[in-house]
């Protein structure tokens, strides 16, 4: 079955405690994404991949870091949670970049800072 | 700054009735635009997708798109009761790849 999928679904951690959201596809796509969403404010792309090795910043990257050293798996890295990273995480894939596929999303995260 | 902006409702319609949504977005510079269905709790999931101006329709959803007035709608005919969700509106922007996403439009159809 073609699918996003993220680990864990849910984590509750404390402040300062580094941490790492895994992602991975399997639909052989080069473009992958991170978002969170907070009420009120929709989605907000926090990086992405155009393919490997590539990536570069959207619109929310402070606090987090990513690598994309395999085409299937782009994790998402909190060095130094902080309670303001409290969200729902989602990562997503498309076929390429910049040639308006759509996006496939993960179930999501839901990531709690103490 | 790119925006995209949606009316965040919540929309309410009877069903069978039109249900009528809108976004706006900022940038001329822009690709390709998406509309976004999320049930409460669930991710994301493709509605429609449109790259030129104009209509384009799949079943009951019609997407319509006007560059000139940077401003893409999607209509949705006959809605139903399943039809009660979240609205995202997307564009993606040239050059840069990244994806501007609306806040989202709560739509609630009464049986």
């Amino acid at each position: 079955e073609a699918q996003v999928t993220q680990n864990p679904r849910y984590l509750i951690t404390v402040t300062g405690k580094k941490l790492t959201v895994t992602c991975s596809q399997n639909m052989n796509h080069e473009y992958m994404s991170w978002y969170r969403q907070d009420p009120g404010l929709g989605l907000r792309q926090i990086y992405y991949s155009m393919n490997v090795e590539v990536t570069d910043k959207g619109d929310v990257p402070e606090g987090y870091k990513v690598s994309r050293k395999e085409k299937r798996n782009f994790p998402l890295i909190l060095e130094s949670p902080s309670p303001n990273q409290t969200s729902l995480y989602f990562c997503a894939s498309s076929l390429v970049a910049g040639a308006g596929q759509p996006q496939h999303f993960g179930d999501g995260t839901r990531l709690s800072i103490l | 700054q790119k925006e995209v902006e949606q009316n965040s409702g919540p929309l309410s319609v009877p069903e069978g009735a039109i249900a009528s949504l809108n976004c706006t977005y900022s940038d001329r510079v822009s690709q390709s635009f998406f509309w976004y269905r999320q049930y409460s709790g669930k991710s994301p999931e493709l509605i429609m997708s449109i790259y030129s101006n104009g209509d384009k329709e799949d079943g009951r959803f019609t997407a319509q798109l006007n560059k000139a007035s940077q401003y893409v709608s999607l209509l949705i005919r006959d809605s139903q009761p399943s039809d009660s969700a979240t609205y995202l509106c997307a564009v993606l922007y040239t050059g840069g790849f990244k994806t501007i996403f609306g806040a989202g439009t709560r739509l609630f159809v009464k049986a």
